[in-house]
């Protein structure tokens, strides 16, 4: 089976970092996904890592250890429009599907 | 490039009656991921599909649930005879292959609301 653990809630400034970390027990794995859903509408892809490391795009980076189950994402120069929540999601073996955590609803303050 | 297309948005129905949810996936993708989101709570995996093929149905319901997607059309959820519990968002998600490497990408999402 599947279980996959994040935060059920965070809080930071506008401007600031807000690292958002995941673990997760799998009886496979094929590739950790983040998305951002806000409220009401569809989860957005935010990056993917299938390897060891971190991998950057723009002010938002995700890292993966496969070794510990681990995985964070972190934002940078938050702004406003980043309060939504964040899916941390893991593939099975065949690669069907996608196994969510319950979502970390993050808000952002002025 | 459209992206992966859902109708209805919104959808009410009364107790007993079916839901019809459609999904066409974004262009140049044959498989396609049913996911429902219940009020206050994470994504869950329903189906995976291939043109005229049910991959893997684990997430299903085993009534009142079906799942099709033909040669030509879109992708059809069908929940029959709905009640208060299958009020919910339901997320449809395309890719170009199944399996490893292929990022998924999902809908807006079709809300249905039993009354």
């Amino acid at each position: 089976g599947q279980n996959i653990d994040q935060p059920t809630e965070m809080t930071a400034t506008e401007g600031a970092i807000v690292q958002i970390n995941c673990t997760y027990q799998t009886s496979g794995f094929n590739g950790l996904f983040w998305y951002q859903q806000h409220a009401g509408e569809a989860p957005t892809f935010l990056s993917y890592n299938v390897l060891d490391g971190l991998e950057e795009k723009g002010r938002f980076s995700s890292f993966l250890s496969r070794s510990k189950g681990y995985s964070y994402l972190l934002l940078k120069e938050l702004q406003m429009k980043d309060s939504a929540s964040y899916l941390c999601a893991v593939r099975d073996n065949a690669g069907n599907m996608l196994t969510f955590g319950g979502g970390t609803r993050l808000m952002v303050k002025p | 490039n459209a992206g992966v297309m859902q109708n209805p948005r919104h959808l009410v129905r009364r107790r007993g009656q079916e839901a019809r949810l459609r999904c066409s996936p974004m262009k140049g993708h044959s498989h396609v991921y049913w996911y429902r989101q219940l009020p206050e709570e994470g994504l869950k995996f329903m189906v995976y599909l291939q043109k005229e093929n049910i991959i893997d149905e684990s997430g299903m319901p085993k009534e009142r649930f079906s799942a099709e997607f033909p040669k030509e059309g879109p992708s059809i959820l069908r929940i029959q005879q709905v009640v208060r519990g299958d009020s919910a968002a339901y997320f449809c998600a395309s890719s170009s292959a199944g399996g490893k490497g292929n990022t998924i990408y999902f809908g807006e999402g079709s809300w249905l609301t039993v009354v």
